[in-house]
């Protein structure tokens, strides 16, 4: 079945770039999701990219998707420490895809740990 | 975004207790919502989607009749978890799908059984 991959951990210094990283298994996903999940909360869409994009930029925020090596990236431009929290990457399921299924799959969620 | 609300955000009851737990879409209709649950330190599992006005699809290996799910109305979805067990204990989220592209979360609900 499908499967989306992140690695656990990320630690970076306050002021520096972060780059989480996601791969994925289904071929034919059309959408890629990045959610930001802080202590205790729900999941916050930060942002999407479809499926025929390179990349897609959203003030300090830039996805790339590399869809050959079926890889997917998250930076975040001058890391802050509100920006500490859980990570995941997802993408949309197409074996349910109908007019009401493409659920979600997601990954297990990188932790970023910024140091300020 | 678009806001998705849950209620209770957290709730603590005696085993065998039947606990009912509210999903909003605040400013938009949801024909379809998702309910997910979340064990610490993991990703979310997908327990069930559900449809306005239809019955809800669960995902193998989900009871329906211990976790039934209402959704009546555009805005409304209900999961009820009936005679929890502690084994039950854990975080539950919705989602509601705005369009066809964008899927928003609800806050969770931390629920615990003793």
């Amino acid at each position: 079945g499908e499967d989306v991959e992140q690695s656990l951990f990320l630690s970076v210094r306050e002021g520096d770039s972060s780059v989480i990283n996601c791969t994925y298994t289904d071929s034919s996903s059309t959408y890629l999701y990045w959610y930001k999940q802080e202590p205790g909360a729900g999941l916050q869409l930060l942002t999407y990219i479809f499926s025929n994009m390179d990349m897609k930029q959203d003030q300090r925020l830039t996805v790339l998707l590399n869809k050959k090596d079926k890889h997917l990236s998250l930076r975040i431009a001058d890391t802050q420490t509100g920006d500490s929290a859980i990570y995941f990457c997802a993408e949309r399921d197409t074996t349910n895809y109908g007019g009401s299924q493409g659920n979600l799959i997601f990954g297990k969620g990188t932790k970023l740990s910024v140091k300020p | 975004g678009a806001v998705v609300s849950q209620h209770p955000s957290r709730v603590i009851c005696k085993s065998g207790t039947s606990v009912k737990i509210e999903c909003r879409s605040l400013d938009f209709q949801a024909t379809t919502m998702f309910w997910y649950r979340q064990f610490p330190k993991q990703s979310l599992m997908l327990m069930a989607t559900s449809n306005e006005g239809s019955k809800a699809t669960y995902e193998q290996g989900v009871e329906k009749d211990k976790f039934l799910i209402n959704h009546a109305s555009l805005t409304l979805s209900t999961l009820t978890v009936t005679s929890a067990h502690p084994e039950d204990s854990s975080f539950y989220i919705c989602s509601a799908r705005e369009r066809e592209v964008t899927q928003y979360f609800g806050p969770g609900t931390r629920l615990l059984v003793l």
